[in-house]
């Protein structure tokens, strides 16, 4: 199995820019997850998907991020445009019916963006 | 959502010492779970907690619920190297989302 795909893993753009960050969960689980970590902030909850339908997206910051399911192996997270405060590692994490129906989490390698 | 409440923030501990990390909420938990995120890598998960007062064991690592589920523990005994990291509790909320807690970094000093 290869976990959950991200990428890029580095991207560094200039403020103003669009930034797309890819993820494909791991095959057969039908939750994705969106994060955000800083060292201020912690792990944050900016969106998730059931079954591609995005369920809550009530930690995305603002009107600049956007994050979209088509299928159930691929989700993005757009930024339009990108600030300096939005750099920071951005995790995508899918779960299914894990054993003891536990549904934990898998993590991706995650997207270190850095906004100049 | 579910809040919880980690601490201590950081902890620095000698090679061989024990560990323990607490996570601690204002309302009752339906399960706990615990993650690890290795410097410059992503969370892991360990565990889950389900039941009130579960103790669970992985080698040297015991994880606790308490009785009235508000509470959890994950406690090291004779720290290594290999155990730095930062130590997540996660409150599950409805749906399968996590409410994650702001983390307890570990390190070892050798």
């Amino acid at each position: 199995d290869a976990g959950v795909i991200q990428s890029p893993r580095h991207e560094v753009t200039e403020m103003g820019q669009e930034v797309t960050l890819r993820c494909k969960p791991i095959s057969g689980h039908n939750s994705l997850f969106w994060y955000r970590q800083t060292m201020m902030r912690g792990l944050e909850l900016l969106i998730y998907f059931n079954n591609n339908v995005p369920i809550d997206d009530s930690g995305m910051p603002e009107d600049r991020f956007s994050a979209k399911m088509p299928n159930a192996s691929f989700s993005t997270l757009k930024i339009q445009p990108s600030e300096p405060r939005d750099s920071a590692v951005y995790f995508c994490a899918s779960s299914g019916k894990g054993r003891e129906s536990s549904y934990e989490q898998y993590f991706g390698p995650g997207t270190r963006l850095t906004v100049t | 959502g579910q809040q919880v409440m980690q601490i201590p923030q950081y902890q620095h501990v000698q090679e061989g010492e024990d560990f323990t990390t607490y996570c601690n909420s204002s309302t009752t938990l339906s399960n706990i779970q615990w993650y690890k995120q290795r410097p410059g890598g992503h969370p892991v998960f360990l565990i889950q907690l389900v039941k009130s007062g579960e103790v669970k064991k992985q080698k040297r690592l015991t994880f606790q619920f308490g009785e009235a589920k508000k509470n959890s523990s994950l406690h090291i005994t004779a720290t290594q190297t290999t155990d730095v990291g930062t130590y997540f509790c996660a409150a599950s909320g409805s749906a399968r989302q996590l409410t994650f807690g702001s983390g307890t970094q570990l390190t070892v000093l050798p």
